[in-house]
């Protein structure tokens, strides 16, 4: 069964750092790995997709890096803004459609 | 596009009483939809799948009589809590997958429904 851990759970910085969020997952046979964002009491945001042949993403301040062979991924978020304050999930892709979620990385920005 | 919506948005409700929550696929057909169950500060646990037409298939420890699936449309598959107790309050999201050649893995997600059980 796949499981998939996000380090850290909490993080609070100063605006303007580069940040780097973890997702590590078990099972090596996935499809796609993604990155949502989830503000509080509110649905998921597709940030980005890197499908298992690829290595990485990327879109504006955000950066994503897939190593499959090692189960792991990073969210690399440059020059962090106040507006960047969400949870970030990680979510792996197996057969059957399925979505499988990390515990998510709660991020603070403060200005 | 590819937008889905959640009705309602948030629930309350009294113990013992049944709720429904819909989700729709406003601008495509959806094959398959899904239903996850966040717990606060939790993430997502899949709850069930459901393919139109057919009986939905449910996570391991979720309780199908307790949670009926109703796949009816392309467009539209609703989830109806039963009996509902206090330790069912949780937020419920939706996701869509759409009728795309060749493509499988796309998943769009409702705004969530906030249900909470007095």
């Amino acid at each position: 069964k796949q499981e998939v851990t996000q380090i850290p759970a909490a993080l609070s910085v100063p605006e303007g750092e580069n940040l780097v969020l973890n997702c590590s997952f078990t099972d090596s046979a996935i499809y796609n790995l993604q990155w949502f964002r989830q503000d509080p009491g509110k649905g998921l945001t597709s940030l980005l997709l890197i499908q298992s042949s690829q290595r990485e993403q990327t879109s504006g301040r955000l950066n994503a890096s897939l190593d499959k062979s090692s189960g792991r991924s990073t969210l690399y978020i440059a020059a962090s803004q106040p507006g960047d304050s969400a949870t970030y999930l990680c979510a792996v892709q197996n057969a059957g459609n399925m979505l499988t979620f990390g515990g998510g990385t709660r991020l603070m920005v403060k200005p | 596009g590819a937008v889905v919506s959640q009705h309602p948005s948030w629930v309350i409700c009294k113990s013992g009483t049944s709720v429904k929550i819909e989700c729709r696929s406003l601008d495509f057909q959806a094959t398959t939809m899904f239903w996850y169950r966040q717990f606060p500060k939790q993430s997502l646990m899949l709850m069930a799948t459901s393919n139109e037409g057919s009986k939905a298939t449910y996570e391991q420890g979720v309780e199908k009589d307790k949670f009926l699936i109703n796949h009816a449309s392309l467009t539209l598959s609703t989830l109806t809590v039963t009996s509902a107790h206090p330790e069912d309050s949780s937020f419920y999201i939706c996701s869509a997958s759409p009728i795309r050649q060749g493509v499988s893995w796309e998943q769009f997600f409702g705004p969530g429904t906030r249900l909470t059980v007095l």
